[in-house]
């Protein structure tokens, strides 16, 4: 059974780099579904941030204004998130998901705050 | 980007009832050339990643119990509990992957009355 697990800092500066890293276990990032990011804030509830599949082809939320990449790596079956320039309204629940369809698969979610 | 209208925003049902959610779609999301409806449904306990629940609009994913049911197409649908349980207060959320941006609906907050 695929299993999801999220990891990275907790904490970033505004106007830092927000990095997260998915590590995909029990298959292989090499199947034929697309690894995705999504978070959850109180104020916008769930929000679908991008995803990747292991060519490399990724797609992104336009909302983010080009502020994101996801990028694969295949070596350590994981997949990862950076966030730049971010802000207060960037504090959210992280999750990577796979997407078969849709996200059938969630990891169990990471917080992360923006403050300094 | 297509804009998920859910309404209620909460509702409350006695234990053994029935609960009924609705999914308002801004534009069709039914793929004529597939078939099929791009819609699912998620639940979220607290603390807990959303679990998919239903997807294709009505086909239920493995080990999820046969009192959900989702119904609908092209921009209207539901999502129904019958025989309700303890175990569903929950959040509930629908979502479109007809097209990119996906996006997902504000969420109807399920308590038991």
């Amino acid at each position: 059974q695929v299993q999801l697990q999220e990891s990275g800092p907790r904490l970033v500066k505004p106007s830092g780099t927000l990095s997260l890293s998915c590590a995909v276990s029990g298959g292989s990032i090499s199947s034929s579904n697309w690894w995705s990011w999504v978070r959850q804030s109180p104020g916008k509830g769930l929000e679908w941030i991008g995803e990747i599949f292991h060519s490399g082809n990724s797609n992104y939320n336009p909302s983010l204004k080009g502020r994101v990449t996801i990028l694969v790596d295949k070596s350590k079956n994981q997949f990862s998130l950076k966030l730049t320039s971010v802000t207060a309204a960037d504090t959210a629940v992280y999750y990577c998901a796979r997407r078969f369809k849709t996200f059938d698969i969630w990891g169990q979610g990471t917080m992360v705050t923006v403050s300094s | 980007d297509i804009v998920l209208t859910q309404s209620p925003d909460s509702l409350a049902v006695s234990l053994g009832e029935r609960a009924t959610i609705n999914c308002k779609s801004s534009q069709s999301i039914f793929f004529s050339s597939t078939g099929f409806n791009y819609l699912a449904w998620f639940q979220q306990k607290p603390g807990q990643p959303p679990k998919l629940l239903i997807y294709w609009a009505s086909i239920r994913e493995s080990g999820v119990p046969d009192r959900f049911s989702g119904s609908g197409s092209e921009t209207d649908f539901t999502l129904t509990i019958n025989n309700l349980q303890a175990e569903d207060v929950a959040l509930y959320y629908c979502q479109q992957y007809y097209s990119s941006p996906f996006t997902f609906g504000q969420g109807t907050k399920l308590e038991i009355e």
